[in-house]
């Protein structure tokens, strides 16, 4: 199975809605990176924790970090229709960023 | 300004044609990336240059060859392209070769190879 992989693999919510997505790695990190992909666009970074960082906030998004399972939670409150998208963990050793399947989120006006 | 622009945006080729698909980023940033995007949008690291020199260099054919003329520029060669080269490429670039580093995506090639 694919280091970085992602729970759920889609979500819908109505606007206004909390959204919350795991991701779960498998080997030591440097740090762990979100990113957001739209539809049709390339990967646009949202927030990066270290691996000695439990959590971090950045506007709406909450990220949190548990290196002993190995895994991240991305929360992003009050949601918007512009929200909709697709969103990748990136766990991070040496060089290499290795990317989740993502959480195809759907904001529903 | 675009930070970092690939071409071009749709290839559409027939098995065994050569492509190159280009990338360019203005950001001065000394390290790039190509990556391969599934049809389940898995996102895979293909090939990295830092100022030009190649550090990273996944299991991919020797099909595939990158090329860094300069620290802006890194394209992708394919040869003798076959179905399961369909995909989208991205290439992206960050500040430096470590991961402390955030990175700076284009907006994909889309390549289909019929």
């Amino acid at each position: 199975s694919q280091q970085g992989e992602e729970d759920p693999q889609a979500l819908s919510i109505q606007e206004g809605e909390n959204a919350t997505m795991n991701c779960s790695y498998k080997t030591s990190i440097n740090n762990l990176q979100w990113y957001r992909q739209n539809s049709g666009r390339g990967l646009v970074h949202l927030i990066l924790i270290r691996s000695n960082e439990r959590e971090k906030h950045s506007g709406r998004l909450r990220v949190t970090l548990d290196t002993s399972k190995k895994s991240s939670s991305l929360l992003i409150t009050a949601s918007r229709a512009a929200d909709t998208a697709s969103y990748f963990c990136a766990s991070t050793a040496g060089n290499k960023l290795t990317f989740g399947g993502g959480t195809r989120v759907l904001v529903k006006p | 300004d675009t930070a970092v622009s690939q071409t071009p945006k749709y290839l559409v080729t027939q098995m065994g044609n050569d492509k190159s698909i280009k990338c360019e980023q203005n950001l001065g940033h000394d390290t790039m990336y190509w990556y391969k995007q599934d049809s389940k949008k898995f996102l895979k690291i293909m090939f990295s240059y830092n100022n030009k020199e190649l550090i990273i260099n996944e299991t991919v054919p020797n099909r595939f060859s990158p090329k860094s003329p300069d620290k802006a520029h890194l394209n992708l060669h394919i040869n003798s392209l076959e179905l399961g080269d369909s995909a989208v490429y991205f290439c992206a670039s960050s500040q430096g070769p470590g991961t402390p580093y955030e990175q700076y995506f284009g907006p994909g090639t889309r390549l289909t190879v019929t």
